[in-house]
């Protein structure tokens, strides 16, 4: 059973065009998290959220939690190449001792 | 700071083999996490601990043994390979449960 949904899985756009991605549970996270993976290294995070409802910004990306803590988006404004990447959503399961579940990644392609 | 370090980085093992992948940080973390990813599959939790002799099960335990003897080390042990245990490996650390992960550059090991 996957417990966090990340659509879409592959996503191929050019630069200059926005996107939204999307990390979707039925589960209850205490923190949820957003990590960037380039070929050949591990994942880096890029923000945490942890209240309901919450928005953050970093630079170009916008994370948003959702209001009930089960799901969460990031939007990509003017997608550049270096945006190109695994983008993974994780999350702390309060259902499982809030132990990290990770979702398997949208694969995000910026075409120049 | 060299932050979470990983050998080997390449290894190639027979069947029935035995090896122990190799894990430190020097963060003075609390927190250190085995995962492998596979394709299709994200990241999956194998081993976690969080605390020097303190360890647990995660979500793929069988066939893998982890010690942590000292907050620096986490090594992950397999006791005898398996191709299904082909896979990227990655080590991570953490100030906690629901703080950010540093993740190492991963181990890649195949299982012929």
């Amino acid at each position: 059973t996957q417990l966090l949904e990340q659509s879409p899985q592959f996503l191929s756009i050019q630069e200059g065009e926005n996107l939204t991605v999307y990390c979707n549970s039925s589960s209850v996270f205490s923190s949820l998290q957003w990590y960037r993976q380039e070929p050949g290294e591990g994942p880096v995070l890029l923000v945490t959220v942890v209240t309901g409802g919450e928005v953050k910004k970093l630079k170009r990306l916008t994370f948003q939690f959702g209001d009930a803590r089960k799901d969460s988006s990031l939007h990509i404004t003017a997608a550049q190449p270096g945006d190109t990447g695994l983008y993974l959503c994780a999350g702390a399961d309060k259902n499982r001792d809030d132990k990290i579940i990770f979702g398997k990644g949208t694969r995000l392609h910026i075409l120049p | 700071n060299a932050g979470v370090t990983q050998t080997p980085k390449f290894q190639v093992l027979k069947t029935g083999q035995s090896m122990t992948l190799q894990c430190a940080q020097d963060m003075n973390h609390e927190y250190m996490s085995w995962y492998r990813q596979d394709p299709g599959m994200g990241l999956r939790l194998i081993h976690y601990s969080v605390g020097a002799g303190i360890t647990d099960q995660g979500e793929v335990p069988n066939g893998y043994n982890v010690s942590r003897s000292t907050t620096e080390d986490f090594p992950l042990r397999l006791l005898s390979a398996a191709p299904s245990q082909t896979s990227v490996y990655f080590c991570a650390s953490s100030t906690g449960t629901y703080g950010e992960q540093f993740f190492g550059p991963g181990t890649r090991l195949t299982v012929l």
